[in-house]
């Protein structure tokens, strides 16, 4: 199946620090990458919408100047956590859809443990 | 919005069948899957309904009905490798070539022996 990664696996950052993290997909093109956040005993919260060549749509409450977000090419998508704060630790997650291939499924990464200290 | 509920904890014996419902409130209604998710691992596909009835795959199974918002996972021959959270995940089309997948808020499933 399709693969997509995610780097950093883990990062630990002090607070008012900023942490990029990337998402590839690996052997398919994305035109649409997602991401989420997922806090512990939660679901995973769509923070912003990712379209390849164009600006993230995100979703109500996500600050867009602090969660920067980057989709370059078809195959990377970057977040960027702005002055980091503790409150901002959490399980980051990508994804990306498969737009060539029916069921356009999204693929997830395997996540970005962020600890801000 | 989308409305997404399931139950919150199950737990079943090994060996046994589990069935995970979910039901859902949506419009643009553009198919519904089932994720597996380990503690601490990101989300793996298990399954995906876009028309009524069941869709079967090895030891799971899922099943839907769009005139009722219903799903439900079941899972046979129960392992303890099963014991993971089940995301129930509805997408939604918002037009021009713009898909959304929200997420259930996921059903623990312990397994027992």
């Amino acid at each position: 199946g399709a693969v997509v990664s995610q780097h950093p696996s883990w990062v630990i950052c002090k607070s008012g620090t900023s942490v990029k993290i990337e998402c590839r997909s690996l052997d398919f093109q994305a035109t649409t990458m997602f991401w989420y956040r997922q806090f512990p005993k939660q679901s995973l919260m769509l923070m912003a919408t990712s379209n390849e060549g164009s600006k993230a749509t995100y979703e109500q409450g996500v600050e867009k100047d602090k969660f920067l977000i980057n989709h370059a090419s078809l195959t990377l998508s970057t977040l960027t956590v702005t002055s980091a704060h503790p409150e901002d630790s959490s399980f980051y997650i990508c994804s990306a859809r498969d737009s060539a291939a029916y069921p356009y499924e999204q693929y997830f990464g395997p996540g970005t443990r962020l600890t801000v200290t | 919005g989308q409305n997404i509920d399931q139950p919150t904890e199950m737990t079943a014996t090994e060996g046994a069948i589990v069935q995970i419902n979910c039901t859902y409130q949506t419009s643009g209604f553009n198919g519904l899957f089932w994720y597996q998710q380990h503690a601490g691992e990101a989300p793996t596909f298990l399954s995906y309904n876009v028309l009524d009835g069941l869709e079967e795959k090895g030891r799971f199974s899922s099943f839907l009905s769009r005139s009722k918002g219903y799903s439900y996972l079941l899972l046979k021959e129960l392992q303890m490798k099963d014991s993971a959270s089940y995301l129930c995940a509805v997408r939604k089309y918002s037009g021009a070539g713009s898909y959304q997948l929200t997420f259930g808020k996921g059903t623990k499933l312990s397994v027992i022996p």
